[in-house]
C-alpha cells in the first residue's frame, strides 16, 4: 500500500461541464502520475509530475489540465468533459524498492462517466 | 507506435497448471520491465520486475524470463490458483525516463 489515495471514486457528469480528480498520497513521493484505462487500450499516460509545480504532459494529454501545489496532491481537470473521457482514471507513484527498479504503485481509481 | 505488446487479448488455463503470458517489445532502450495485476474495480498491482541485465527473476509463484535477443518476455505462474484471474500488464521502463510503457494487457482466466 503506497498511500494513495483519489476522489472521488466515482462520478456521474454531463458533457460541457468541468471536472476535477483528486490524487492524495501520505508518503512524500516526488513523482505522480496520470492515467487512464480504457478497454483495448490499456493504461495509458495523461500527465505527470516531477515535484511541485512541475508537470509534464504523457501519452493523451489533450483535453486535460494538471496542478501540484503541494507535494501530497496532485490534481487532474477536465476543463470540458467529453463523452470520450468516459474511462477509470488511475493515479500512481514512483518508488525505488529492492533491486532499486523504478516501480509504479497505482491507486484505486476514479470511474467517470460523461453523458 | 506500441512499443509493449500484449499479443494474446485472453489466456484460459486450468487451476494447478502453468500460466504462461507473453509481452514482446520494440524499444531497445527499456532498462527494465514490470508485470502488474489487476482486478476489476481496482488499481494495478505491482507483482514482479526483471532488469534488462537479468535472464530471470523468481517471486514465489511468479518468474518473469527476459529473452533481449528476442525482445520477449514473460510471466510464468505455477501452480495457478484461481485468485490469479485478472488482466496482466507487462511495461517497459528506462532509467533516464520517468515514464514506463504499458501494453494492453491479457485477461487470464484461471478454469476450475
Amino acid at each position: 500500500d503506497a498511500g494513495i489515495t483519489q476522489s472521488p471514486r466515482h462520478k456521474v457528469t454531463e458533457t460541457g461541464t468541468p471536472v476535477t480528480l483528486r490524487c492524495h498520497q501520505t508518503e512524500n513521493h516526488r513523482y505522480m502520475y496520470w492515467y487512464r484505462q480504457d478497454p483495448g487500450h490499456g493504461l495509458r499516460l495523461i500527465h505527470y509530475s516531477y515535484g511541485v509545480k512541475d508537470t509534464d504532459k504523457g501519452e493523451v494529454s489533450d483535453g486535460y489540465s494538471v496542478s501540484r501545489s503541494k507535494t501530497e496532491d496532485f490534481l487532474l481537470t477536465l476543463e470540458s468533459a467529453t463523452s470520450s473521457q468516459t474511462s477509470v482514471y488511475f493515479c500512481a507513484i514512483k518508488e525505488r524498492p529492492p533491486p532499486y527498479t523504478d516501480t509504479q504503485y497505482f491507486g484505486p481509481g476514479t470511474r467517470l462517466t460523461v453523458l | 507506435d506500441q512499443q509493449v505488446k500484449q499479443n494474446s487479448p485472453s489466456l484460459s488455463v486450468q487451476e494447478g497448471r502453468i500460466s504462461i503470458l507473453n509481452c514482446d517489445y520494440t524499444n531497445s532502450m527499456f532498462d527494465y520491465f514490470l508485470w502488474y495485476k489487476k482486478y476489476p474495480a481496482e488499481g494495478p498491482t505491482f507483482l514482479i520486475s526483471i532488469s534488462s541485465i537479468k535472464d530471470k527473476n523468481e517471486d514465489g509463484r511468479f518468474t518473469v524470463f527476459l529473452n533481449k535477443s528476442a525482445k520477449h518476455l514473460s510471466l510464468h505462474i505455477v501452480p495457478s490458483q484461481p485468485g490469479d484471474s485478472a488482466v496482466y500488464f507487462c511495461a517497459g521502463g528506462g532509467n533516464r525516463d520517468d515514464k514506463i510503457i504499458f501494453g494492453k494487457g491479457t485477461r487470464l482466466h484461471i478454469l476450475p
